[in-house]
Order: structure tokens, then sequence, then C-alpha cells
């Protein structure tokens, strides 16, 4: 099972719609969770952190579920400027103060006038 | 405010030839780290670095190198350039390992033929 798994998509909305990519994680130990943006032939950018209460920051909410080993990104009113692919990130401690970070290989959005 | 500055943009190497990927980076992080992005493939971690002095291997390390003089400096050498290595290459740094806010540089697009 790959460690961490998005759907790749694409996901193809209209201009003001409700999005929703979930992202599932193997490791049980997973201490803490990101979601990335990354325009096309762009660096990854942080969206936001993902906390266990969940958390929202504008038009984007992300949550967590431990007991499934899954988190979401729900995008409100979605604008043509959310077009680009999300990353999922789980970051795991892995041992002599280490940590792992994995990356998904992301969800591509395109939002269409 | 440079944050991550990652040379060259754009490469072309020959097959055997090697080259230096350079980093740099303004915001006294301890952490640093070279990711390769392929399509299909995700982020994946070739060399990484927790301070001046001390680096380590990620997940893809064979045919690279890394060394970590300064706190500032990062730079990744290819020793004998093979197509495989054809890939969009990404220095990245934090506060520490594991910390919230991973920062990327722009990225190289290296094309080995």
């Amino acid at each position: 099972r790959k460690e961490v798994e998005q759907d790749p998509g694409p996901f193809n909305v209209p201009e003001g719609a409700t999005v929703a990519f979930n992202c599932t994680y193997s490791n049980s130990a997973s201490q803490s969770f990101f979601w990335y943006r990354q325009d096309c032939r762009k660096e990854p950018k942080l969206l936001m952190s993902v906390y266990s209460s969940g958390n929202e920051d504008g038009r984007f909410t992300a949550q967590l579920n431990r007991a499934s080993q899954y988190i979401s990104l729900l995008i409100r009113d979605s604008k043509l400027s959310d077009s680009a692919t999300y990353l999922c990130v789980v970051n795991s401690y892995s041992g002599a103060g280490s940590y792992q970070l994995t990356f998904g290989k992301g969800t591509k959005l395109s939002v269409i006038p | 405010n440079a944050g991550v500055t990652q040379t060259p943009k754009f490469q072309v190497l020959k097959t055997g030839q090697s080259m230096t990927l350079q980093c740099a980076q303004d915001m006294n992080h301890e952490y640093m780290s070279w990711y390769r992005q392929d399509p299909g493939m995700g982020l994946r971690l070739i060399h990484y670095s927790v301070g001046a002095g001390i680096t380590d291997q990620g997940e893809v390390p064979n045919g690279y190198n890394v060394s970590r003089s300064t706190t500032e400096d990062f730079p990744l050498r290819l020793l004998s350039a093979a197509p495989s290595q054809t890939s969009v290459y990404f220095c990245a740094s934090s506060f520490r390992q594991g910390a919230v806010g991973l920062f990327f540089g722009s990225g190289t697009q290296l094309s080995v033929l």
C-alpha cells in the first residue's frame, strides 16, 4: 500500500462550485499533516496545516480523521485562480530525532469559467 | 526577502557529464533538502541535511552527492549524469526537520541527453 494516496483527478469544476479532495495515509504514527499547492511549472507552496479539530482559512477547510487515516481539503466558492495541483503531505517520526515528510502525488483541480 | 534561491533554472547535459545545482537560503534554516519530481511519481527526497556538516540520504540518493559546509548553502552534485536523472529538482528548507512550512526554491529543469 502506498504511504500517501490521492485521487489524481483532474477535477473540473465550474466557478463558484464547492470541491473536496481526500487523502489517505498508511502510517498510523504520522504526526502532522499539510496541504500544499503547486501551480503548473512552479514550486509547491504551503497552503495550510491540518489539525485534529479541523481548521479553516477563508474558503478553505481542512480536516483530519485519525481513526480512518485520511485528511480532506474543502474549497468553497471556487475561483479560476484555485486551478492548481494540491499535494497532501504527511510528517512522520522515523526515530533518532528524525522525521520523514511523505508527499502524495497530487490532485489536479481545474476551475472552469 | 530572497528565501530559497536555486540555480540554474534550466540545464541540458550529455550523458556522463557532471554538474552542481546550487541552493542557498537566507532564513537561517537548519534543515535543507533536495527533491526530484517526475510525472506520475510525486516528490521524492534525494538527500537532506539537519545542519552544517550533517547530511543524510533520502529515498533516491544514488548518483547524487551533497555537502553542507555552511548553514546557507546546500549544493547537489550529479557525478555522471544519466538520462534517468532527467527531472525537475527542488531544493527546500525549513526551520528544523519536521517543522511546519517547507519553503521551496523555484526548481531546476534538468534534461540529460
